[in-house]
């Protein structure tokens, strides 16, 4: 069965560095999206995709987060510097073109800055 | 007034119960309603997807809609420990591609 792949599963990270995790949709699977999710609440977008374009990142800190899928397949979220706050996981998540179909989310990336 | 609402519980059934999860949604125009469990530690995992005023079943699973009321619910029969996790309701606004997610349901099925 097709599943989206992301690494690492787990990071800790002091804050002020640099920090990157990697998400392979499922194949075919035009969109992506990346979600951060706070320990007791449900997950928040914080980037969309396209293939290789940016459909939202009305949420997304630009300041210390950028996003990018520059062939339109895998896709690469950068926090720098990370700050206490960011600490959570950080999940990848693909569907079909139009997520009215659902989207299936990947076994997320476990997040602590200390 | 939060995009899509939910109790947080937590909510504990016995084994062999039905247990009823509920959620409300702001959106009228919203048009797709999907249910996840997430264990702990894990992330979601899609169980049910619903679009029309009604019921729909999947095994132990009935989704509930009723657009005139924004309502969406999940029903599990036989409730099983293996239920145990958090159930988190997710919708598709009107006009919007990506998903927006309430903060999850709780739920403990006791042995």
């Amino acid at each position: 069965e097709a599943e989206v792949a992301q690494s690492p599963r787990y990071k800790i990270t002091e804050k002020s560095q640099a920090v990157a995790f990697w998400c392979d949709p499922i194949s075919g699977h035009a969109t992506l999206y990346w979600y951060r999710q706070i320990l007791g609440q449900g997950p928040e977008l914080l980037v969309q995709f396209q293939d290789e374009s940016v459909v939202d990142d009305s949420q997304l800190p630009k300041d210390r987060f950028s996003a990018e899928r520059l062939k339109g397949v895998d896709s690469t979220l950068k926090i720098q510097p990370a700050e206490l706050g960011d600490s959570a996981m950080y999940l990848c998540a693909s569907s079909p073109v139009t997520t009215g179909l659902g989207q299936y989310f990947g076994p997320g990336t476990r997040l602590t800055v200390t | 007034q939060k995009e899509v609402e939910q109790n947080s519980g937590p909510l504990s059934v016995p084994e062999g119960a039905i247990a009823s999860l509920n959620c409300t949604y702001s959106d009228r125009g919203s048009q797709s309603f999907f249910w996840y469990r997430q264990y702990s530690g894990k992330s979601p995992e899609l169980i049910m997807s619903i679009y029309s005023n009604g019921d729909k079943e999947d095994g132990r699973f009935t989704a509930q809609l009723n657009k005139a009321s924004q309502y969406v619910s999940l029903l599990i029969r036989d409730s099983q420990p293996s239920d145990s996790a958090t159930y988190l309701c997710a919708v598709v606004r009107g006009g919007a591609n990506n998903l927006f997610f309430g903060t999850g349901t709780r739920l403990t099925v006791i042995p």
